[in-house]
């Protein structure tokens, strides 16, 4: 299966700064995912994230407040801007990996993000 | 769009007993039923998955199976142990959808 890491792990942030994430995969791989998970809560996808083309946004989210880039098949970034203490919460990036199944959906361990 | 519906919310166990987490989905038109294991501190790790052309899959001590005609499926654990812990995910893809539709999740508690 793809492996998955992220950076930063963690970090605590003041409001009205931005912070990015960046997610690296260790295989070529066509879909990215960006999903949120706010305190003992489920996943909410963000935005799906295409080589290629601009990322598609679900409602709720948008590009001015989550910018992605996906320069290549291995590696994308979100990030969070002017962000607020709402904001806190564990971005994940996860991708579907061709090598095993377009179906199979891998996760990578994650960013805790907390806003002051 | 896709509903996932996840029950319990929480479930205590003693370890060796078993574990059944339910989840129904609303469009009949889904076929990819995965679940995922999210330990603290983690990212969720997928466990084991289900597509709609079968009824049960059992991988070791987990089992998953699938009602179509009922819309639900389940996740089955057997002889849990402490390690079991966690906070438990199933999620429904739509047929010719990319994007995973999440149940809200269920905390097990495996104790000793």
């Amino acid at each position: 299966s793809a492996v998955i890491s992220q950076k930063p792990s963690r970090d605590i942030c003041q409001r009205g700064t931005s912070l990015t994430i960046q997610c690296q995969v260790d295989s070529q791989v066509t879909m990215m995912f960006w999903y949120r998970q706010q305190p003992g809560q489920s996943l909410t996808l963000i935005a799906t994230a295409n080589q290629g083309s601009e990322a598609t946004y679900e409602s709720g989210f948008v590009i001015d407040k989550f910018p992605i880039s996906r320069p290549n098949l291995t590696f994308s970034t979100l990030t969070v801007s002017n962000m607020s203490p709402e904001d806190s919460s564990i971005y994940l990036c996860s991708v579907t990996d061709p090598r095993t199944s377009t179906d199979t959906q891998y996760f990578g361990p994650g960013t805790r993000l907390t806003v002051l | 769009g896709e509903n996932v519906e996840q029950h319990p919310s929480t479930l205590s166990v003693q370890e060796g007993d078993s574990a059944v987490i339910k989840c129904t989905y609303s469009d009949s038109a889904s076929n990819y039923f995965p679940w995922y294991k999210q330990e603290l501190g983690k990212g969720p790790q997928l466990i084991i998955d289900i597509r709609s052309n079968v009824g049960e899959k059992k991988d070791q001590r987990i089992a998953v199976t699938l009602n179509k005609t009922a819309k639900h499926f389940s996740l089955h654990i057997t002889e849990t142990q402490p390690e079991d812990s966690a906070v438990y995910f199933c999620a429904a893809r739509r047929t010719g959808y990319s994007t995973l539709t999440f149940g809200k999740g269920t905390m097990l508690l495996v104790s000793p």
